[in-house]
């Protein structure tokens, strides 16, 4: 069990560029969930797939931000036409499917700087 | 909707001394609660949990949280506070209405001084 991952681990990007973050989650956990933390903030609930399915959307930040998980394993959070007010943490988490009491492992987040 | 409020941002105590951070829940459905610990550029670590049954939880690291319903309180506590102790913690409660999704506290940071 190599735990959640997620690359890359810090981007630092133009402001109105495209950025992508990716990550693959333990292995055989069919639930992957996207948050934001900025400074001094808890985590923020994002969005998050059961398999390849996006089972809840409405609150990703803006239409600027889109997640897939294609063949239900690794999923990426793509960013377009980003803004200086995306810059934080951006963590990846999951959880198999009986997990007792819905408990769900992170990853090490990936660090966006938009400059 | 479920929300969570922790109280104090940031909590100092002597190295030996009780830790206590404090957590407040609101929930329209019996909560499943949890306690996780972050360090500085790391990703969450989970502490402890309660989901049913037993109201004392005890974690890692010598973490221990008691659900009170009558409260709607999930305090964090420690008997004797560590050095490697000092990070932001995190209350959260589970969302049914985003599928398992948590929904966190903004933190506490914890701070210990020798």
């Amino acid at each position: 069990d190599t735990g959640v991952s997620q690359n890359p681990r810090h981007k630092i990007t133009k402001r109105g560029q495209n950025v992508t973050f990716r990550c693959d989650p333990i292995s055989e956990h069919n639930r992957l969930y996207w948050y934001r933390q900025t400074l001094g903030q808890g985590p923020e609930f994002l969005t998050y797939f059961q398999n390849e399915a996006q089972l809840e959307k409405s609150r990703l930040l803006s239409d600027r931000f889109s997640a897939e998980r294609p063949k239900g394993s690794f999923s990426t959070l793509e960013i377009q036409r980003t803004e200086q007010g995306d810059s934080a943490m951006y963590l990846c988490a999951s959880s198999p499917r009986r997990s007792s009491g819905n408990t769900i492992y992170f990853g090490e987040g990936s660090w966006l700087t938009v400059v | 909707a479920q929300s969570v409020t922790q109280l104090g941002s940031h909590v100092s105590v002597s190295e030996g001394a009780l830790v206590l951070l404090r957590c407040n829940y609101s929930s329209s459905v019996p909560p499943y609660l949890f306690w996780y610990v972050q360090y500085p550029n790391q990703g969450l670590q989970l502490l402890l949990k309660y989901t049913t049954g037993a109201t004392l939880v005890k974690g890692i690291n010598g973490f221990e949280a008691e659900f009170k319903k009558s409260e709607t309180s999930f305090h964090l506590t420690k008997p004797s506070a560590h050095m490697s102790d000092a990070a932001e913690y995190f209350c959260a409660v589970s969302d049914p209405q985003a599928g398992t999704a948590l929904i966190f506290g903004k933190g506490t940071t914890l701070s210990v001084s020798s």
